[in-house]
């Protein structure tokens, strides 16, 4: 399983753009960029998955560069309810028995 | 939609007891995960299973025991709790054959005294 590695923090303010960006370097051919987020004492929430280019939902957009050694998540415009921890994780298609999380990203939004 | 449903949401033990946490995936999903949350740490995959067969395990301590049953609810047995035993634990669901992502339950708080 790809290894993740994402910024410890980062801090932003309302009505901003924040994007979080994530490196799997060894990233194999069926593995899913996946993006979590988790409030304090509450089960991580699934965000977006991508597997290549640009995925798009209602909550944030996912960028995939051709050769998916990174991810970037974007959140537009974040409220101060966006304060949570995110979790960027690679999930294998053939094998989705366990997820190994990395150290996730700390982000506070400032009023 | 159903979510994973975990129970109890709060336990509180004392030391050298044991626990027992259950977990019911969403409908049709064939795989489960469990995971321990420590305070301000990163979830730690402790063990899976896959249509009702054990899959992976974790950093799952010896003490720890885990079953999925016929009706694929899980169980995860703790025995001899210690008070590094107390976390949060999540138990979370998802389909390898429509190729879902994983849900998460929303956990169950334990604390040993």
């Amino acid at each position: 399983l790809a290894k993740t590695t994402q910024p410890i923090s980062m801090d932003s303010y309302e009505g901003q753009e924040v994007n979080i960006t994530c490196s799997h370097n060894n990233i194999a051919t069926n593995d899913y960029i996946t993006w979590y987020q988790q409030f304090p004492s509450q089960g991580p929430r699934f965000i977006i998955q991508g597997y290549k280019t640009k995925v798009t939902n209602e909550v944030a957009s996912l960028f995939i560069p051709a050769d998916r050694k990174s991810s970037t998540l974007s959140l537009p415009r974040v409220s101060l309810s966006d304060t949570a921890v995110y979790y960027c994780l690679v999930r294998n298609a053939g094998n989705n028995r366990k997820l190994i999380w990395g150290l996730g990203t700390s982000l506070a939004v400032n009023p | 939609a159903a979510g994973v449903i975990q129970s109890p949401r709060h336990l509180i033990k004392e030391k050298r007891e044991t626990a027992t946490l259950k977990c019911y995936p969403i409908p049709r999903h064939d795989t489960v995960y469990w995971y321990q949350q420590g305070p301000g740490q990163d979830p730690q995959f402790l063990i899976s299973f896959y249509e009702k067969m054990q899959s992976d395990k974790g950093s799952i301590p010896d003490r720890f025991s885990a079953q999925q049953f016929s009706d694929y609810h899980s169980e995860l047995n703790m025995s001899s709790l210690e008070l590094g035993d107390s976390a949060l634990y999540f138990c979370a669901s998802s389909s390898l054959t429509l190729n879902t992502e994983a849900f998460f339950g929303q956990g169950t708080r334990l604390t040993v005294v």
